[in-house]
């Protein structure tokens, strides 16, 4: 079946260091491939996103690359900030008429001063 | 735009009890979904809707209703509130076409 995994939490960083956080699936087909984050008490935003291989989805200085060869889509920061501090989760959409999203169990980021 | 709108945003109900979570979304979006989001399950989808009176069961449906009378709203009903349906509840929508999901702020329901 299709499935997410993702670097287990929680993750403490010092403001202005490199992050990373891991993200491998299994999935039929060819997936589109999606980071969201949650920010406390809120609902999850769409933060990036990559729909085929070699794709790389970037936004807010988050950057993650398809791979499809090692089934990845590492979500990588150059430095962080403390608002950076949040829940990322790593997702995946297979289908035809309808997407259905299959969510890993998510990272949680705190950034400290 | 308002975007996709929960209520209520908390709720304590007992063990029996029915409800109807609400939400709402002003985008005009085909695509509608309920997950709910346990810790360390990430978001596990409960039902889905593709356009008004079209509805179909995701991962975990099994105590819960839904019905898409018209485009902007996608109500969850829960039929006999049980303890293991204590979680937060997200709903979702985007357009067709369009890749990433709208999410409303989300309900916290606790079942006693």
């Amino acid at each position: 079946g299709n499935s997410v995994t993702q670097m287990e939490g929680p993750v403490t960083l010092s403001e202005e260091a490199f992050l990373t956080i891991n993200c491998t699936y299994t999935a039929t087909g060819y997936p589109s491939l999606f980071w969201y984050v949650q920010y406390p008490g809120e609902g999850l935003q769409l933060l990036l996103k990559a729909t085929k291989a070699d794709d790389k989805g970037s936004n807010k200085g988050f950057e993650a690359t398809y791979r499809k060869e090692t089934t990845s889509f590492h979500l990588e920061k150059g430095s962080v900030q403390v608002s950076d501090s949040a829940v990322y989760f790593c997702a995946l959409s297979v289908g035809t008429s309808y997407d259905k999203v299959i969510f890993g169990p998510g990272t949680s980021l705190s950034v400290i001063p | 735009n308002a975007g996709v709108t929960q209520t209520p945003k908390f709720q304590v109900l007992k063990t029996g009890q029915s409800m109807t979570l609400q939400c709402a979304q002003d985008m005009n979006h085909e695509y509608m979904s309920w997950y709910r989001q346990d810790p360390g399950m990430g978001l596990r989808l409960i039902h889905y809707s593709v356009g008004a009176g079209i509805t179909d069961q995701g991962e975990v449906p099994n105590g819960y209703n839904v019905s898409r009378s018209t485009t902007e709203d996608f109500p969850l009903r829960l039929l006999s509130a049980a303890p293991s349906q204590t979680s937060v509840y997200f709903c979702a929508s985007r357009k067709q076409g369009i890749h990433g999901y709208t999410f409303g702020s989300g309900t916290r329901l606790t079942v006693v």
